[in-house]
Parts: C-alpha cells; sequence; structure tokens
C-alpha cells in the first residue's frame, strides 16, 4: 500500500517560476526523501529530511516536513527546463522504502 | 563507478517462460532492492536484502524469487510470466553508511505476451 500521496499529480509552470510539490503520509516515520526521474530513466535521489527535521534546502531546492499534520513539501526554485521530471515521496529504511505515485513537473521554455 | 547496472534494458515473454532479470552494484552496498512500477501506481517493493544470503518479501513478492549469493549481484526470478507481470523493474541499492538513499538501477521495461 502506498505510504505517501504527493499533490497535485501533474503540474505545468514556466521556465523560471517556483514549483511547489507536496506529499502526506499515513504512519510515524524517521525521515522522508523526495526523488525524481526523468523519462525512461531509474530514480534520482534528491533530499532527505529526518522526522527532528523542520525545513531543509539543497541549492534551488527546499523541503519542509510537518510531522504534525504528516505532510511534506519540496520546492524548486527558480524552475528550468531540465527540471521537467517525476517527483515522488519515500518514507521507510534501509532496503525498504515505500513511495507515493508521483508528480509530473512540466517547465515550459 | 558504474553503480547499478540492469540487463536487459527490454524483454518480451510469452505467457508461463521464466526469466532472469539481472542487478549488480560496485559499491559494496549491503542492502538491495527490486521494485516495479506500473503506470498511475508508483514503485512496489517486490523483495529485498540486507545482506549476502539474506532475503525478504516486499509488498508484492508473489511469481518472482530472488537469491543473494554475492554482495553484488541480486538477481529477480520470474517463474512463470503473467501478463500482470508486464511492468518496468528497477534494482536499487543502499550502503550502510546512507542506508536510507537508494541508488536505482535504469530499469528493465518486461513485456508479457
Amino acid at each position: 500500500s502506498q505510504q505517501g500521496e504527493e499533490d497535485p499529480q501533474a503540474l505545468s509552470i514556466q521556465e523560471g517560476e517556483n514549483a511547489t510539490m507536496n506529499c502526506s503520509y499515513k504512519t510515524s516515520i524517521n525521515n522522508l526523501q523526495w526523488y525524481r526521474q526523468n523519462s525512461g530513466r531509474g530514480l534520482v535521489h534528491l533530499i532527505l529530511i529526518r522526522s527532528n527535521e523542520r525545513e531543509k534546502h539543497s541549492g534551488r531546492l527546499r523541503v519542509t516536513l510537518d510531522t504534525s499534520k504528516k505532510s511534506s513539501s519540496l520546492l524548486i526554485t527558480a524552475s528550468r527546463a531540465a527540471d521537467t521530471a517525476s517527483y515522488f515521496c519515500a518514507t521507510g529504511a534501509n532496503s525498504k522504502l515505500t513511495f507515493g505515485k508521483g508528480i509530473t513537473l512540466s517547465v515550459r521554455p | 563507478n558504474a553503480g547499478v547496472t540492469q540487463t536487459p534494458k527490454f524483454q518480451v515473454l510469452k505467457t508461463g517462460q521464466s526469466m532472469t532479470l539481472q542487478c549488480a552494484q560496485d559499491m559494496n552496498h549491503e542492502y538491495m532492492s527490486w521494485y516495479r512500477q506500473d503506470p498511475g501506481m508508483g514503485l512496489r517493493l517486490i523483495h529485498y536484502s540486507v545482506g549476502a544470503g539474506i532475503t525478504d518479501q516486499g509488498e508484492v513478492p508473489n511469481g518472482y524469487n530472488v537469491s543473494r549469493s554475492t554482495t553484488e549481484d541480486f538477481p529477480l526470478r520470474l517463474l512463470s510470466a503473467a501478463p500482470s507481470q508486464t511492468s518496468v523493474y528497477f534494482c536499487a541499492s543502499s550502503g550502510r553508511s546512507r542506508k536510507n538513499i537508494q541508488y536505482f538501477g535504469a530499469g528493465t521495461r518486461l513485456s508479457v505476451l
């Protein structure tokens, strides 16, 4: 069963705009991750936030975590056409991750 | 480093045939996993391993077998292929020092007719 549910399912923005994606999960977690998948490729890890962290930054990425609401958001600032991909949140540990269904982001040049 | 290597990239099978999807990693990672990805379903865990000789079932293990005789290799066997096993299969690995972060292969696209 899916632990994470991303929202929206699809997002289309203009290059230079910010993209915000949300993830909700059901059970308590130790950490939450975001992955990116380009078309026809494997997933690539973007960022991990621990349950005792509220916000984390990595380059143009900002992730927030609200454990009271069981939700996380991924913000991509100043988007580029190369950010076009599917984005997944994932919870779990070691070799047992549970992924959401993903968000398809399209960035128009 | 090659990372996680999956072979083949594409495969077409007939119902009832068996085959093995290969996965190898050169990062000396302890943890390895197999997922399948279906449209609108995200990734679902099939089997996983926490080290050589140790495997366990994930969310959707029926119809698949795995073994882990070495740290590097984690093959996935389809015993008798069914059309419901048409999917894209991903192998992933993670190491003990950053055990929550998985590195994925490029995937195997399987069609069962």
